[in-house]
């Protein structure tokens, strides 16, 4: 099943434009990252944040924390044609024993114009 | 640091044929995941490794999907037989051990066709 929602389902932009996604999930989490995946480089790890934690940047990429709310923001500030992608949201649940694998949210197309 | 590594890149086979696939995880990883991703959705975890012991297998259809990581390193994801609906992108993914802090770095995939 999964756990993350992203929104929009897709997004189109002009170059330079700040772009903004949106994730919900349902459980409680250890933390929530964010990954980009095109066709030229398959699926990346783009940032992680702690569920203690509520805002993290790295780059020009800026990602917000709502344990409450549960959701998750990401930021991408002055967009480039290379950032079109898909983004998807993925929890760690923390099942305990050791299993930490990610439960993905269905993405939001990004689609920068140039 | 060479990546994780999957093969073949490219798959397609007739419905009720058997089908695996090979992942060489970033060396020293101890962990290892395999995801499915069907066209539009979001990676789905099928199984996660720990060295060569099986930690998740909640998610994987055990019926006709097995899995296996002999030697704590190399692992093989088998179908068997295969259905029209396990047309998806297979996803190998590894990390440096299970943790709840640790990057997962995902390998190219494997695209799957079922006819």
């Amino acid at each position: 099943s999964q756990q993350g929602e992203e929104d929009p389902q897709a997004l189109s932009i002009q170059e330079g434009e700040n772009a903004t996604m949106n994730c919900s999930y349902k459980t409680s989490i250890n933390n929530l990252q964010w990954y980009r995946q095109n066709s030229g480089r398959g699926l990346v790890h783009l940032i992680l944040i702690r569920s203690n934690e509520r805002e993290k940047h790295s780059g020009r990429l800026r990602v917000t924390l709502d344990t409450s709310k549960k959701s998750s923001s990401l930021l991408i500030t002055a967009s480039r044609a290379a950032d079109t992608a898909s983004y998807f949201c993925a929890t760690d649940e923390g099942s305990g024993g050791g299993a930490d694998g990610l439960t993905f949210g269905k993405g939001t197309h990004l689609i920068i114009q140039p | 640091e060479a990546g994780v590594a999957q093969s073949p890149r490219y798959k397609i086979i007739e419905k009720r044929q058997s089908v695996a696939f090979w992942c060489n995880p970033i060396s020293g990883h101890a962990t290892l995941y395999w995801y499915q991703q069907i066209l539009g959705q979001g990676p789905k975890l099928l199984i996660q490794f720990q060295n060569n012991g099986v930690v998740d297998d909640s998610q994987l259809p055990k019926d006709r999907f097995s899995a296996e990581r002999l030697k704590g390193v190399d692992s093989t994801l088998k179908i068997q037989p295969a259905k029209l609906e396990d047309s998806a992108v297979y996803l190998c993914a590894s990390s440096l051990e299970a943790s709840s802090y640790n990057e997962q770095f995902f390998g190219p995939g494997t695209r799957l066709t079922v006819l």
